[in-house]
């Protein structure tokens, strides 16, 4: 199993620019989320899927969309970036709800800087 | 809202030494704890989940333990190595939430 991956691994964007980060896992998960971790705060909830079809928000989805057309990918879209999302975004996956106490599996991450 | 402090947030020991890592929580309303090890450049990797109704989990090295009702974690790591050196994060889950609130992390180095 390759577990939770991620592409690209480094991004760099202009102010008002599009992206797509992908996220992809090979273990037949349920639930997957992403999130950003920025420096003295911890990593924060963006979005998160419990399967495929269904997608709910986090703590910090202002400036994010998200889809889950299959079990297997997550993307996470920035339609106009800004500054204030440079952050390394991870993509975490597992195998089945959070509520029922799973452990979640991290990707590497995307290290992603917006001038 | 759920607040996870770890303190320190930097922590040198020199090899063999056991040390103790603290994790504390603002809402002891929790349905688990999770302490999880990231090392630089890459994900995390969860190294012991501790339900609301246990008190501590061990693996290996490790022992973790839970006092809701102070709203403390703490992790210890015997007979530290050089390999242990880390960023070490709790995360809490309240229940019926989905979101994991972590702390900030204590950057672990063991000297040779």
């Amino acid at each position: 199993n390759a577990g939770v991956t991620q592409t690209p691994k480094f991004q760099v964007l202009k102010t008002g620019q599009s992206m797509t980060l992908q996220c992809a896992q090979d273990m037949n998960h349920e639930y997957m989320s992403w999130y950003r971790q920025d420096p003295g705060m911890g990593l924060r909830l963006i979005h998160y899927s419990v399967g495929a079809g269904i997608t709910d928000q986090g703590e910090v989805p202002n400036g994010y969309n998200v889809s889950r057309s299959t079990t297997e990918d997550f993307p996470l879209r920035l339609l106009s970036a800004a500054p204030s999302q440079t952050s390394v975004y991870f993509c975490a996956s597992s195998y089945s709800t959070l509520l029922a106490g799973e452990t979640q599996y991290f990707g590497p991450g995307t290290r992603l800087l917006v001038l | 809202k759920q607040e996870v402090t770890q303190i320190p947030a930097a922590l040198s020991v020199p090899e063999g030494e056991n040390l103790v890592l603290n994790c504390s929580f603002t809402d002891s309303a929790i349905y688990n704890l999770q302490w999880f090890r990231q090392d630089p450049g890459k994900g995390l990797t969860s190294l012991l989940l501790i339900q609301s109704s246990q008190r501590e989990q061990t693996s290996g090295r490790l022992n973790a333990s839970l006092d809701k009702s102070s709203g403390r974690s703490t992790l210890y790591i015997a007979a530290s190595q050089p390999g242990d050196s880390a960023t070490y994060l709790c995360a809490v889950r309240l229940g019926g939430a989905n979101n994991l609130f972590f702390g900030t992390g204590t950057r672990l180095t063991v000297i040779p």
